[in-house]
């Protein structure tokens, strides 16, 4: 089945540390996006990338690193320069031109 | 300001009822308009899209409208069934797939 997998659903991360989620799709998409969910807020973007080798800053980006080595990955570093990690990251993914995304299913990474 | 404002913020119904979520946007350039489905802990699934020119568009129970001159979206939601509490969130394309806002979403619960 075609789809967008995300891994692990929940993650802790301790004080200093930097943790990386991940971000597979097999839908031959060529765009991915990393957004955050907070409780009464909209999704917002943290980087987007539309080919391999290639990646944007979005809204939110300070203290998040990613990269595109691959077309079906795209993962996301909460590096500890972000100082309010806990949230609900969603990835997703489109193909070129009028699409709509596909999400993933989302991590739930809590600071402790 | 966010872009993208929707009401109520959250929504009790009894099994059975209809119910109407509204969504007011500014976003501009305008591509289109997408609804979709949030359930808890889970990504958002699509449930329908509209263009400029669309005025209204059916997923089976889901009923989406829109009026593109007053930048307003209803989902109209008829014989609501407890597996449709979920979030609801209104999302809307500006100048291309990497300018997508978001709405905040309308929690809904369908009591039996």
């Amino acid at each position: 089945d075609g789809g967008i997998t995300q891994s692990p659903k929940y993650l802790f991360r301790k004080e200093g540390q930097n943790v990386t989620l991940s971000c597979e799709q097999n839908l031959n998409h060529d765009a991915m996006y990393w957004y955050r969910q907070d409780p009464g807020q909209g999704l917002r973007l943290i980087y987007y990338s539309q080919i391999v080798n290639d990646f944007q800053k979005g809204d939110i980006a300070e203290g998040y690193s990613v990269s595109r080595e691959k077309k079906e990955s795209f993962p996301l570093t909460v590096t500890s320069a972000q100082k309010n990690p806990t949230a609900f990251y969603l990835c997703a993914s489109s193909a070129r031109g009028n699409y709509g995304y596909t999400f993933g299913s989302g991590t739930r990474l809590t600071v402790v | 300001k966010n872009q993208v404002e929707q009401s109520p913020q959250s929504l009790i119904i009894l099994e059975g009822k209809n119910c109407t979520l509204q969504c007011n946007y500014t976003v501009s350039p305008f591509s289109n308009l997408r609804w979709y489905k949030q359930d808890t802990g889970r990504g958002p699934v699509s449930l329908t899209i509209m263009t400029f020119s669309e005025n209204t568009k059916s997923n089976g129970r889901y009923t989406a409208t829109l009026d593109a001159d007053t930048k307003q979206s209803s989902l109209h939601i008829t014989a609501s069934q407890l597996s449709d509490s979920a979030s609801y969130i209104c999302v809307v394309r500006g100048s291309d797939n990497n300018d997508m806002r978001f709405g905040a979403g309308t929690r809904l619960t369908v009591k039996p």
